[in-house]
């Protein structure tokens, strides 16, 4: 079991660039979601996949953010034209579907990609 | 809105002395409740989970926590703390009726001092 795993670790661009982000969940896994994680915050809820298809959208997804999950296995997701508020450490998670009860509501967290926008 | 309260940002204890770090969640209906520990630079790990079952959840580490439907709570508790138990911690909760997206807690870092 090689765990969730996100890639790059660290990000460092300018203002105004393009970033992706690519989260490997845990391959048995349907449900992958994005969160970000603000200095001194908790994670937020950004958005979530089941399967490949994306199921809800947080408001903090501007309409520069975009996610995929093509084939339903590997995530990205895209900032369009960063903004120095779009620092952040952006957390990916997976977990079972519901269908599998309990065991299905724990979601397991990759290391995170820490994005610092100059 | 639905939301998850951790009481103090920073506890500090002495080794070996009980940690106790508290959470309440805002809802009549009981969520499904978790704590999440993060060491600095690293991603979430669950420490333990309340899904309705017993009301005591034992976890990792040697933590515990209660759940407590009268006063809303869920606190975290262990025995006697160690050095290595120096992290952030978060509480965090999956409300009935959501698509299973967690609401975290603002967290509360521990301290163990020697």
């Amino acid at each position: 079991d090689t765990g969730v795993s996100q890639d790059p670790r660290h990000k460092i661009t300018k203002r105004g660039q393009n970033v992706t982000f690519r989260c490997d969940p845990i391959s048995e896994h349907n449900r992958l979601y994005w969160y970000r994680q603000t200095l001194g915050q908790g994670p937020e809820f950004l958005t979530y996949f089941q399967n490949e298809a994306q199921l809800e959208k947080s408001r903090l997804l501007s309409d520069r953010f975009s996610a995929e999950r093509p084939k339903g296995s590997f995530s990205t997701l895209e900032i369009q034209r960063t903004e120095q508020g779009d620092s952040a450490m952006y957390l990916c998670a997976s977990s079972l579907d519901f269908t599998r009860l309990a065991e299905s509501y724990e979601q397991y967290f990759g290391p995170g990609t820490r994005l610092t926008v100059t | 809105a639905q939301s998850v309260t951790q009481l103090g940002s920073h506890v500090s204890v002495s080794e070996g002395a009980l940690v106790l770090l508290r959470c309440n969640y805002s809802s009549s209906v009981p969520p499904y409740l978790f704590w999440y520990v993060q060491y600095p630079n690293q991603g979430l790990q669950l420490l333990l989970k309340y899904t309705s079952a017993a009301t005591l959840v034992k976890g990792i580490n040697g933590f515990e926590a209660e759940f407590k439907k009268s006063e809303t709570s869920f606190h975290l508790t262990k025995p006697s703390a160690h050095m290595s138990d120096a992290a952030e911690y978060f509480c965090a909760v999956i409300y009935g009726g959501s698509q299973g997206n967690l609401i975290f807690g603002k967290g509360t870092k521990l301290s163990v001092k020697p």
